[in-house]
């Protein structure tokens, strides 16, 4: 099966920082990767899939990159609303492996 | 507007058995690939299991052969049967569609599934 590893786990910011998140696959899955923002109580919220594509209605402040085994997530400028714990998750094979999330707190 | 409406969560012993559903609508479950994923308290998502349009099912390693994944095409309805509950089954568990294929674009609200004597 193929391993996700997501860093940091945890990352303090303050609102208008640039804030990049780290997927690592355990082998190559292409541009399968997809990452998501959960807040508490609630359901996950797909962000950006095919690695860079923008998901509908997601702000242009999020971008993400990469290929074959490493990606990451950015937010340019970090705003309130996106204090929230992110995942990425690959869909190379059936079995759809999420990453253990990453927290982003306030600084 | 999509919309994904689980329901069957509860306070199960170990070893019992618990059925989820998850009713869709304007989102056809027998047409689109549709995903059980769960999060343990405090934890990470998980994918539990997965259907795909033309039928064939998958399971992650925690759950085959004790879990499994259904549809009810005239309802428009997921399931998921559990079976032989675990203290480490206890999570809330979302069903998740996907429209393209491989990510997930509809998500459930969850139902939260307590698994304890």
């Amino acid at each position: 099966d193929i391993q996700m590893t997501q860093s940091p786990s945890t990352l303090s910011a303050s609102v208008g920082d640039r804030v990049t998140i780290t997927c690592r696959a355990s082998q190559s899955i292409s541009s399968w990767l997809a990452w998501y923002q959960q807040k508490p109580g609630r359901a996950p919220k797909l962000l950006i899939y095919k690695a860079s594509t923008l998901a509908s209605g997601v702000p242009s402040r999020f971008s993400g990159s990469g290929s074959g085994t490493v990606f990451t997530l950015t937010i340019t400028s970090l705003q309130p609303d996106d204090f929230a714990t992110y995942y990425c998750q690959q869909y190379n094979s059936y079995s759809r492996t999420f990453g253990q999330g990453t927290k982003v707190e306030v600084k | 507007e999509v919309q994904l409406v689980e329901s069957g969560g509860g306070l199960v012993q170990p070893g019992r058995s618990l059925r989820l559903s998850c009713a869709a609508s304007e989102f056809t479950v027998s047409s689109n690939y549709m995903s059980w994923v769960r999060q343990a308290p405090g934890k990470g998502l998980e994918w539990v299991s997965l259907i795909y349009a033309a039928g064939t099912t998958y399971y992650a390693d925690s759950v085959r052969g004790r879990f499994t994944i259904s549809r009810d095409t005239s309802k428009n309805t997921l399931y998921l049967q559990m079976n032989s509950l675990r203290a480490e089954d206890t999570a809330v568990y979302y069903c998740a569609g996907e429209w393209v294929g491989g990510y997930f674009d509809f998500w459930g609200q969850g139902t939260l599934v307590t698994v304890s004597s």
